[in-house]
């Protein structure tokens, strides 16, 4: 069975830094891309960051560019994302997710339960 | 303001026949296939169509997608209870080089 579980997230304060990690198993996690999506209170959801399988193709939302970074180590299994400069509008519900192939534009398959930053004084 | 336009609520009753629409632009519904995420109160998307009309293992083939030129649609037949949740249509646009999502529908069975 695919698993994502998230962790890091918590309560920041703005212009601080959060490291959010996602840890997959259940399938061949080196095969797959893998996205992260937020979802602030009460709102949609926002697409953030992707990343190719072999981690040589990345994307960013304009929201975050410059601010985030993606990376995946395939050796543990693990998707990050490096936030930083953090505000207001960055608080919501991250969600790790996997594509349904190698390069991200292959559907967003499984996601994981989520994991919440707050930025806030 | 969300790239895809979905109607912000929608609602049936017990076993009635309800469809959500979504509509995009030639970068995106035009010219990609559409995937449809169905949230439950407090938990996280799942998947419920990919590439326009197909359903992954265990959805029930109550829910259905279409898609015809710069539109999609989700239709959920047999309307159940447990089918209250929100439901969000999902493409790649290729101006984006990213996902778009539409801003979800939320549908309420009375």
């Amino acid at each position: 069975e695919v698993q994502l579980v998230e962790s890091g997230g918590g309560l920041v304060q703005p212009g601080g830094s959060l490291r959010l990690s996602c840890a997959a198993s259940g399938f061949t996690f080196s095969s797959y891309a893998m996205h992260w999506v937020r979802q602030a209170p009460g709102k949609g959801l926002e697409y953030v960051s992707a990343i190719s399988s072999n981690g040589g193709n990345i994307y960013y939302a304009n929201s975050v560019k410059g601010r985030f970074t993606i990376s995946r180590d395939n050796s543990k299994n693990t998707l990050y994302l490096q936030m930083g400069s953090l505000r207001a509008e960055d608080m919501a519900v991250y969600y790790c997710a996997t594509g349904s192939g190698s390069y991200y534009y292959y559907y967003i398959d499984v996601w994981g339960k989520g994991t919440t930053v707050t930025v806030s004084s | 303001q969300s790239v895809l336009t979905q109607p912000p609520s929608a609602s049936g009753t017990p076993g009635q026949r309800v469809t959500i629409s979504c509509s995009g632009s030639s970068a995106n519904i035009g010219r990609n296939t559409v995937n449809w995420y169905q949230q439950l109160p407090g938990t996280a998307p799942k998947l419920l169509i990919y590439s326009n009309n197909q359903r992954p293992s265990g959805v029930p083939d109550r829910f259905s997608g279409s898609k015809s030129g710069t539109s999609a649609s989700l239709a959920i037949s047999g309307l159940q209870s447990e089918d209250e949740a929100d439901y969000y249509c999902a493409a790649w646009d290729d101006s984006l080089n990213g996902w778009v999502f539409g801003g979800g529908t939320k549908l309420t069975v009375l």
